[in-house]
Parts: C-alpha cells; sequence; structure tokens
C-alpha cells in the first residue's frame, strides 16, 4: 500500500515562530504537495513540486516556502507562523498525472494551532 | 472564486433516501476525481473518470462525467449511515488537482 507519511499530526506554535511540517512518501512518486484544508473553502493548494528540487506556486503561496532535497521528502515550512495560518495541512503525492487520471494519495494530515 | 463549485455544501437525510452531490465549473479537467474523507483523516479516492459522458459506478454510488468535461455529478442510492462523510471532487489540469468546497453529507438512521 501506498503511505504518504506526516510528520506531526497535532502541533501547537506561538505567533513568529518558525514551523516545519514534513513529509514522506514510499512510492517512489514524482509529484508531492501541499494543501491546506478549511471549513467552508475545500482543499486549497500551497505548493507542490514535481521533481527534486523543483517547486511551483499554488494558489495560497504567501507565507510559506518548500523544500524537496530528496524525492520522497517534501517540507513545508512556515517562516513567521500567524494566527490566520491555524489549519490543517494535507501532504499528498502522486505519479506524474496523466489523462487516465493517476490517484493522488493523501497523508491524514497535521492540525497546526498559531497561538 | 472558487475554480469547481460543489452543491449542495451540507446535506442530512434519511436512511433510505437518494441524492445527488453536484460538482460544476466553467473549465474543462482532463479528469475528474471523487473523495470521500472521514473525520482526522486524508481524503481517499473514491473513483477518477477521464471521458465525457463516462458513468461509473461503485456499489451504490453512480458517478458521471459531464459530456463537456467541465461538470461531475455523485449519485448515491438507499444511503446508510455508513456514508456519512465529507465529498470532494477535484479536477485535473496539468499535474494539479484543483477541489471543491465539499459537501458534508450525514446520513440519519
Amino acid at each position: 500500500d501506498v503511505k504518504v507519511t506526516q510528520s506531526s499530526r497535532y502541533l501547537v506554535k506561538r505567533t513568529g515562530e518558525k514551523v516545519f511540517l514534513e513529509c514522506v512518501q514510499d512510492m517512489d512518486h514524482e509529484n508531492m504537495f501541499w494543501y491546506r484544508q478549511d471549513p467552508g473553502l475545500g482543499l486549497r493548494l500551497i505548493y507542490f513540486s514535481y521533481d527534486v528540487k523543483m517547486k511551483e506556486k499554488g494558489d495560497i503561496p504567501e507565507g510559506y516556502s518548500v523544500s524537496r532535497e530528496k524525492k520522497e521528502r517534501f517540507s513545508l515550512i512556515l517562516e513567521s507562523a500567524s494566527t490566520n495560518q491555524t489549519s490543517m495541512y494535507l501532504c499528498a503525492s502522486s505519479w506524474i498525472l496523466g489523462t487516465t487520471g493517476n490517484t493522488i494519495y493523501f497523508g491524514e494530515g497535521s492540525w497546526l494551532t498559531v497561538v | 472564486t472558487q475554480l469547481l463549485e460543489q452543491s449542495p455544501q451540507f446535506l442530512s437525510i434519511q436512511e433510505g433516501e437518494n441524492l445527488t452531490v453536484y460538482c460544476n465549473s466553467s473549465s474543462v479537467f482532463s479528469s475528474l476525481q471523487w473523495y470521500r474523507q472521514e473525520p482526522g483523516e486524508g481524503p481517499v479516492l473514491l473513483v477518477t473518470v477521464v471521458t465525457g459522458g463516462e458513468v461509473k459506478k461503485l456499489k451504490r454510488l453512480t458517478f458521471q462525467f459531464g459530456d463537456a468535461r467541465k461538470d461531475s455529478s455523485l449519485h448515491i442510492t438507499a444511503a446508510q449511515p455508513g456514508d456519512t462523510g465529507l465529498y470532494l471532487c477535484a479536477g485535473a489540469q496539468g499535474q494539479k488537482l484543483v477541489f471543491g468546497q465539499g459537501t458534508r453529507l450525514t446520513i440519519n438512521p
């Protein structure tokens, strides 16, 4: 079975702290994604990466950065956490998406509260 | 502005009833996926539809992709309490998946 593992399920951080959310996948997938999920807004894409050291901004990249030094690992970084970044963060991975509609596999999510 | 509009956002019905959830867009997608998410977990794929007009069945769930590949529907027959959850549609654009807001479905015994 494909496994996408997010390092922390629940975090509480203070405003201004630097926050690292780590994600590891075990299927040698090219694509990795970071989404945040908020009630009534669905999943919104923050960043995605289609190869090592490659990244592209999603719909809401402001206040975030990412790092992909190894194929299996994709990190989301909040340089200076703010209260409006309190949310559920979901990491996902997939093969290259083609017309056959390859599956995207999600981790269990990381609940971040910024106080 | 949401690229994919899901409706309704909330639906609460009695066990045994039928229901339909809609996912609409003005954009064309190469494929469209439906996910189901339980509380505290990540979304899990239910189905992928690729061809315009395609219909797929998964037990009591029927998924349809619009002819123009801009919209989709999920129909559940004889809903059961185990169907309760958040249903998300997602359209593929290049290497990205764009999600709708989700439909929170509650089936009451």
